[in-house]
């Protein structure tokens, strides 16, 4: 069973380009979580999904951000005229339900680089 | 909003110590996960805790949900180099979102 996968590891962008960030969660789960680490930090909540819903995005920048998860196929993370200060790790999570007690399972994250 | 502490923020010891970490909260948790994360890779679950006052091993790590379910504490015995890395813990919101803290980062010198 493979874990929750991410692409790509390593992603540099130019200021103004777009970033498109992919995770595939662990077979089974239906929940994907996305967040932000910097550099020496911990980790910031920024979207919680479902298949074909946004469930939280409290922690959605309120502009050139924004996270789907279609019926199939991957999560996407999409950040527009990326910024410096988007630098970042970004780390996708997975679980499979909600009921009472679930763990979270990461993505080894993807590493953005604005230049 | 719910916020998580965590402390010591910074922890240097000698291989052989042993060492506490802890977890802060004012509100109440249903469940509480703690993670190790490496540099340049994603958060590894450790446990997860879920009932009021629990107490989980895990080989020389000894995890403790307090009775109340708002602060939890990870106790490592005889600390090894490879123990090193950043501890988070994490609050679940009753299945709402996962709170996190901002980490211990535990450096075990040989």
């Amino acid at each position: 069973n493979a874990g929750v996968m991410q692409n790509p590891r390593h992603l540099v962008r130019r200021r103004g380009q777009e970033a498109r960030l992919r995770c595939s969660p662990m077979k089974g789960h239906s929940h994907v979580y996305w967040y932000r680490q910097l550099p020496e930090e911990g980790l910031k909540f920024m979207v919680y999904l479902q298949k074909e819903n946004i469930i939280d995005e409290s922690g959605m920048p309120k502009e050139r951000f924004s996270a789907e998860f279609p019926k199939e196929g991957p999560s996407i993370l999409r950040i527009q005229q990326v910024v410096r200060g988007d630098s970042a790790a970004y780390f996708c999570a997975s679980s499979p339900d909600r009921q009472g007690g679930n763990e979270q399972f990461f993505g080894p994250g993807t590493r953005l680089t604005v230049l | 909003t719910q916020l998580l502490e965590q402390s010591p923020q910074f922890l240097s010891i000698q291989e052989g110590e042993n060492l506490t970490v802890y977890c802060n909260s004012s509100s109440v948790f249903s469940s509480l996960q703690w993670y190790r994360q490496e540099p340049g890779e994603g958060p590894v679950l450790l446990v997860t805790v879920v009932t009021g006052g629990e107490v989980k091993k895990l080989k020389r790590l000894t995890f403790q949900f307090g009775d109340a379910r708002k602060d939890s504490s990870l106790h490592i015995t005889a600390a090894q180099p490879g123990d090193t890395g950043l501890y988070l813990c994490a609050g679940d919101n009753y299945g709402q979102n996962f709170v996190f803290g901002p980490g211990t980062r535990l450096s075990v010198l040989p």
